[in-house]
């Protein structure tokens, strides 16, 4: 199994909504990634999970909360999100986290903010 | 912040080779460079990656210049189903971290 899967595939949500994204993987990796990706522009990484520990925040606004429950999942919680939040948002995992590692990466949960 | 520069877009037929140059003129040492690919409505999928020595897999494969500042991802027999946006990717730091360029679009004719 080589897949890393995210649902939802489509959100609409308010800007005073709470909801959350989940990605899920069987490979074993130990590290797990969120980036974030506009419209016809490169995935921007936001946060990194190594040994279930965040390891990397790029900076990301308070409204987006990581967790990392176990291995195999990684959530983002939403709330209170803008309209510039929507976007397509990515989950990736690889195998520990270090240099030379391929990430291996989700389709993605197509959010919009309203 | 991304250390890479690449073409903004590449045409190529159908069952043709294709080169994708990348330039990364800052590389260390001890940097990867790294392939991705992004079709459509998809998350991005790997293609290869290196770090001194040439590289093949069943995908692609890279050649790095003796000096590392470049490199170019070799599509052998271009299909369709590559037309996508290619990234290539400087690998800073000892961990996984990837920061995405803009990456360059390839179409391919039929």
């Amino acid at each position: 199994d080589t897949e890393v899967t995210q649902t939802p595939k489509h959100l609409v949500m308010g800007m005073t909504n709470k909801k959350s994204l989940k990605c899920e993987q069987h490979m074993g990796h130990r590290a797990m990634y969120w980036y974030k990706q506009k419209a016809k522009k490169p995935p921007e990484l936001m946060f990194v999970y190594s040994y279930e520990k965040l390891s990397i925040n790029e900076s990301v606004p308070s409204r987006f909360s990581p967790e990392c429950p176990n291995s195999s999942l990684l959530n983002l919680h939403l709330h209170a999100l803008q309209p510039e939040d929507s976007a397509l948002y990515l989950c990736a995992s690889s195998r520990g986290g270090f240099e030379g590692e391929k990430l291996f990466f989700g389709s993605g949960t197509q959010l919009s903010v309203l | 912040d991304a250390k890479t520069t690449q073409p903004n877009s590449m045409e190529s037929n159908e069952e043709e080779p294709v080169h994708l140059p990348c330039n990364h003129s800052t590389i260390s040492g001890t940097d990867y460079i790294h392939w991705y690919r992004q079709l459509p409505s998809q998350g991005p999928e790997y293609v290869i990656h290196g770090l001194t020595s040439n590289v093949n897999n069943r995908m692609a494969s890279l050649a790095i210049a003796e000096d590392r500042k470049s490199s170019t991802l070799i599509l052998h027999r271009a299909t369709l189903r590559d037309a996508a946006v290619y990234y290539c990717i400087q690998q800073t730091g000892a961990n996984s971290k990837l920061t995405f360029g803009k990456g360059i679009t390839l179409s391919v004719r039929p």
